[in-house]
């Protein structure tokens, strides 16, 4: 059971929007940044979001995410079928002294 | 470029240790805070360790506590993680991630990964 609430899955067709809910409580989301990470098969996590809705450079601006109270959300538009991938959000936790993970969203592309 | 590499993995039995060692590179590692991170096979991220660029903070997930100890070496650019009384529920692969906030979960680089098997 992770402390961060995610969808186990998502899905949608290219070209459409999707979004990936990510909700925590006062002690992580409520206070602290969210960060989003993606990863593909086989692969290391890479940063998609820093600190609730900012890109690194060389993420496509096709990726958004937002923060409101104790829950976040990672946006996708414009679906392609290279993002098909486990996305992770997270986020320090007072409480617990350390950093939380969401239980990851696989997302499927139709 | 970043270089983060993961060295040390292996099988090993229950109630065994083994060390992970990280050796990094391409940025100013005596500088930025560390963290071990792991994904259990076909499960999701789990923070493991924390460590402060000076080593004097250290944190550890519940999970680890008494177990594992997380140390560096400046001089040599290098993060560790000593596992001991290992458990089955600790086969992973065990990633560390360099930190780019303060106690955060902002992991801007990420190593490729050791894979630790505890079994009999």
């Amino acid at each position: 059971q992770s402390v961060l609430t995610q969808p186990p899955s998502a899905s949608g067709t290219p070209g459409q929007r999707v979004t990936i809910s990510c909700s925590g409580s006062s002690s992580n989301i409520g206070s602290n940044y969210v960060y989003w990470y993606q990863q593909l098969p086989g692969t290391a996590p890479k940063l998609l979001i820093y600190r609730n809705n900012q890109r690194p450079s060389g993420v496509p601006d096709r990726f958004s995410g937002s923060k409101s109270a104790a829950s976040a959300s990672l946006a996708i538009s414009g679906l392609r079928s290279e993002d098909e991938a486990d996305y992770y959000c997270a986020a320090w936790d007072d409480s617990l002294s350390g950093v939380v993970f969401g239980g990851g969203t696989k997302l499927t592309v139709l | 470029e970043v270089q983060l590499v993961e060295s040390g993995g292996g099988l090993v039995q229950p109630g065994g240790s083994l060390r992970l060692s990280c050796a990094a590179s391409g940025f100013t590692f005596s500088s930025y805070e560390m963290n071990w991170v792991r994904q259990a096979p076909g499960k999701g991220l789990e923070w493991v360790s924390y460590i402060s660029s000076s080593g004097s903070t250290i944190y550890y997930a519940d999970s680890v506590k008494g177990r594992f100890t997380i140390s560096r070496d400046n001089s040599k650019n290098s993060l560790y993680l000593q596992m001991n009384s290992l458990r089955a529920e600790d086969t992973a692969v065990y990633y560390c991630a360099k930190d780019n906030g303060f106690r955060s979960g902002w992991y801007d680089y990420w190593g490729q990964g050791a894979l630790v098997t505890v079994s009999s």
